[in-house]
């Protein structure tokens, strides 16, 4: 069946540290590919999205981008901050589905210090 | 920008009483959705909602779940008996024809707690 799965955390870094999370699918089809973010106490936002392999889904200074060969949408930072300490989720979902649902990974959670 | 809307944020109720969890989707999207986050665990799908029948469920929807949209513009899931292991944060979604395929708006939950 169609899953996601990401890497375990959590990951603890110092301010400006280089971010990667890891994120690997299995799926039949092309899916599309997202991230969401879920800061503490509020909902899951839409951080970034690809929807077809070698697209580049980028936000607030987050890229992804969509590897069919290696089915990864591997989420990166160059420089993270205090403020992006939240839950990480990947996820993927059939843009043909007569549905939409969203199936996703069991988050990461990522805490930067100062 | 436009929000989806859930109330309430947090609920405590008793096992085996019914609960009605509400959610305000964006006014102009046609796609509805539940999903549920147990603690710690990953988030999961519970049913879609489309042209005000159900489309999919997932097998944590049985007979004590159920979804309404009672007016034109809120979308109501209700538990019917509720158990321990209902207690999760609950997430309504929607999505208008165009964005189905590629994201969705959630609202910012329901923490449910069963006792």
């Amino acid at each position: 069946g169609n899953s996601v799965t990401q890497m375990e955390g959590p990951v603890t870094l110092s301010e400006e540290a280089f971010l990667t999370i890891n994120c690997t699918y299995t799926a039949t089809g092309y899916p599309s590919l997202f991230w969401y973010v879920q800061y503490p106490g509020e909902g899951l936002q839409l951080l970034l999205k690809a929807t077809k392999a070698d697209d580049k889904g980028s936000n607030k200074g987050f890229e992804a981008t969509y590897r069919k060969e290696t089915t990864s949408f591997h989420l990166e930072k160059g420089s993270v901050q205090v403020s992006d300490s939240a839950v990480y989720f990947c996820a993927l979902n059939y843009g043909s589905s007569n549905t939409g649902k969203l199936i996703f990974g069991q988050g990461t959670t990522l805490q930067v210090k100062p | 920008e436009p929000e989806v809307t859930q109330t309430p944020s947090h609920q405590v109720t008793q096992m085996g009483q019914e609960v009605i969890l509400r959610c305000v989707p964006i006014s102009n999207h046609l796609y509805f959705y539940w999903y549920r986050q147990i603690l710690g665990q990953k988030v999961e799908f519970l049913v879609s909602f489309y042209n005000n029948e159900i489309s999919e469920k997932s097998e944590i929807f049985d007979d004590q779940f159920s979804v309404e949209r009672p007016d034109g513009s809120n979308f109501t899931l209700k538990i019917r008996s509720t158990k321990l292991e209902d207690s999760a944060m609950y997430f309504c979604a929607s999505s208008g024809a165009t964005q189905r395929a590629y994201g969705y708006t959630f609202g910012s939950g329901t923490r449910l707690t069963v006792v």
